[in-house]
């Protein structure tokens, strides 16, 4: 069983497009979070949820909204997208926001976007 | 502040050698810090963590080292293998109640056969 999915795995789209990328996590974590790793690999933090609120907001245009319909689920929704939007884009998920031992940061496969 | 990736620096060592990768954080405050794996076409993979009261902690074939004073980890690997290829992040945890990490830029690790 996937302990973190994301849908789709590969996401090709033409500027000023809106697209969704679905996350879900089945390991009954309490904290789930967005990250974007740009063509260098350098990974930063998007959003972060706890309980389906919104923890953290970095600053990130609000073209993109998270949305948490439950403590499993945080989908991430992209408004007129640009090409600097192209990266991969990771969910995670961890418990108590990851500081217990034993309780670290579950990563998903990745949402490899391409915006053209 | 944060750190900016420039470029991904690469650490090539011959299999069966140890392998060191350091990493400067950047928040004094930070009180937890984790080693993540990233395999090509992969999400992170969690390899250890350390709390920022101990300066050392081991588990199988990999040790992190915390120097506070200086801002400073590392990670070490044993007999490094082919399997350990890949791009290695530290990460820290401002403390509790931001649920915020902070990655480091990576270092690309290569073993040579």
């Amino acid at each position: 069983d996937t302990a973190v999915s994301q849908t789709p795995k590969y996401l090709v789209t033409q500027m000023g497009n809106d697209k969704s990328i679905k996350c879900e996590q089945n390991l009954g974590h309490d904290t789930m979070y967005w990250y974007k790793q740009d063509s260098k690999k350098f990974l930063k933090i998007m959003f972060s949820y706890n309980n389906k609120e919104l923890i953290i907001n970095e600053t990130v245009p609000n073209r993109f909204s998270p949305k948490s319909p439950d403590k499993a689920h945080l989908n991430l929704h992209i408004n007129s997208l640009e090409l600097g939007d192209s990266a991969v884009y990771f969910c995670a998920s961890s418990q108590e926001g990851g500081r217990v031992y034993g309780n670290e940061q579950f990563f998903g496969p990745g949402t490899r976007l391409t915006v053209l | 502040g944060e750190s900016v990736g420039l470029h991904l620096p690469t650490l090539s060592v011959q299999e069966g050698d140890n392998s060191i990768i350091n990493c400067a954080y950047s928040n004094s405050a930070s009180d937890y810090f984790i080693w993540y794996k990233q395999e090509s076409g992969k999400g992170p993979q969690f390899i250890i963590d350390i709390r920022s009261n101990m300066d050392k902690r081991q588990g199988q074939r990999v040790t992190v080292l915390l120097n506070k004073t200086v801002k400073h980890l590392s990670l070490q690997i044993a007999a490094t293998q082919p399997g350990d290829s890949a791009v290695y992040f530290c990460a820290e945890n401002l403390p509790s109640g931001t649920y915020k990490y902070i990655f480091g830029t990576g270092t690309r690790l290569k073993v040579l056969a």
